[in-house]
């Protein structure tokens, strides 16, 4: 069965520091990747996209994610962490038709971000 | 940028009540979609709907729960006899042909 997998339920990271979100998927062909972050309060927002191509994407607040097709994996990344970030961060896989993906997303538990001062 | 909107925010309703959550997409997305979160768990998929009709649902998506897009601009979510289990926040989403853009979600209480 298609799953997602996000290891950390919960990181604290200091204000500048850098940060990895891990991802692992299970699927048997590549699916699409997206990372979303959950404010309290707020619905979830698109960060990043995974669809083809090149594996690195770059997304909205200066995240990065890069796909690993022999790990499953699509890590989320940012090198310097402000305040504002901390929030819910949710990995989601999707499936579709050519460059179209129109199914559902299959989301993982979610990682709650910290940020100390 | 044009958002997914929900109504309400915030709904309380008596178990055994029918409730309608609504949802206005964007306007040119012709892929919608519903899910769910329960207090503590995973984003659930619930139902997804095109072309007026449902192109699939999941197992939580029963008999007590339907959809309809009463006019070009809404989205609902009916369920018919609410359970104190089906308490969550739920989500719209709607797509044009790639990523779902999501509402900001309805809290539905059932007590």
């Amino acid at each position: 069965a298609q799953s997602v997998t996000q290891p950390d339920i919960h990181i604290t990271v200091s204000e500048g520091a850098s940060l990895e979100l891990r991802c692992n998927y299970s699927y048997g062909a590549t699916p699409y990747l997206f990372w979303y972050v959950q404010s309290p309060g707020q619905g979830l927002q698109l960060l990043l996209k995974y669809f083809s191509g090149y594996t690195l994407v770059q997304g909205i607040k200066g995240f990065e994610a890069e796909f690993k097709r022999s790990q499953s994996s699509f890590n989320l990344r940012k090198p310097s962490v402000h305040w504002s970030d901390a929030a819910e961060y949710f990995c989601a896989v999707g499936w579709g038709h050519g460059s179209s993906n129109t199914g559902k997303l299959i989301f993982g538990q979610g990682t709650t971000l910290q940020v100390k001062p | 940028e044009p958002e997914v909107t929900q109504t309400p925010s915030h709904q309380v309703t008596q178990m055994g009540q029918e409730v309608i959550l609504r949802c206005v997409p964007i306007s040119n997305h012709l892929y919608f979609y519903w899910y769910r979160q329960i207090l503590g768990q995973k984003v659930e998929f619930l139902v997804s709907f095109y072309n007026n009709e449902i192109s699939e649902k999941s197992e939580i998506f029963d008999d007590q729960f339907s959809v309809e897009r009463p006019d070009g601009s809404n989205f609902t979510l009916k369920i018919r006899s609410t359970k104190l289990e089906d308490s969550a926040m739920y989500f719209c989403a709607s797509s044009e042909w790639g990523p779902q853009h999501f509402g900001d979600g309805t809290r539905l209480s059932i007590l």
